[in-house]
């Protein structure tokens, strides 16, 4: 069964610091793994798809990585801002199952201090 | 990407009752998903919702419980049924695009039950 696990739960950062979020999975098969945002009692925001033949992609400060085989993923942001605070999620897709079965993690609350 | 707008944002029900939720999606899609995030927990798929059939639920969710209908291409519904304090959650409608399966998240509707 595949399980997502993200580390820290939180994490509070002076503004303008580079920060690394990371997320683990258990099983390598997956079509692909997306990062998302959340903002408090709000819905989720798409912020970095990777597919599995990929290594990383990047989205302005944020960069997110892929290692398929270690079952893991990084999200590095950089120069962060007090607008970067909020609950990032990780998700996998798994090959097989129903198309929208992503499994999520847990997150990890970041609170960037002005 | 898609836009999604959900109704309502909120609500607070009294136990025993249902709520409608409803979701809008700004283009054609195959497959809406519903999605359920308790407090301090991950995300968990609830049901996936196809046009012109019924719907497909998850383990441990059941149509009784969770009655979707699924009218046209952008538009669904999600009751919760006959709801207890259990039920209070973020329910959440997502779509996922065809060409890489990038999954778009609509704003959710808090859901308190008292």
């Amino acid at each position: 069964k595949q399980e997502v696990t993200q580390i820290p739960a939180a994490l509070s950062v002076p503004e303008g610091e580079n920060l690394v979020l990371n997320c683990s999975f258990t099983d390598s098969a997956i079509y692909n793994l997306q990062w998302f945002r959340q903002d408090p009692g709000k819905g989720l925001t798409s912020l970095l798809l990777i597919q599995s033949s990929q290594r990383e992609q990047t989205s302005g400060r944020l960069n997110a990585s892929l290692d398929k085989s270690s079952g893991r993923s990084t999200l590095y942001i950089a120069a962060s801002q007090p607008g970067d605070s909020a609950t990032y999620l990780c998700a996998v897709r798994p090959y097989g199952g129903s198309q929208g079965n992503l499994i999520f993690g847990k997150g990890t609350k970041l609170s960037v201090k002005p | 990407s898609a836009v999604i707008s959900q109704k309502p944002s909120r609500d607070i029900c009294q136990r025993g009752t249902s709520l409608t939720i409803q979701c809008q999606v700004d283009s054609q899609v195959t497959m809406m998903f519903w999605y359920r995030q308790q407090p301090g927990q991950s995300l968990t798929l609830i049901a996936t919702a196809n046009q012109g059939s019924e719907a497909t639920y998850e383990s441990g969710f059941v149509i009784d419980k969770f009655p979707i209908s699924r009218p046209n291409l952008t538009f669904s519904t999600l009751t919760v049924s006959n709801m207890s304090p259990e039920d209070s959650s973020i329910y959440l409608c997502s779509v996922a695009g065809t060409a890489t399966y990038e999954q778009y998240f609509g704003p959710g509707t808090r859901l308190t039950v008292t």
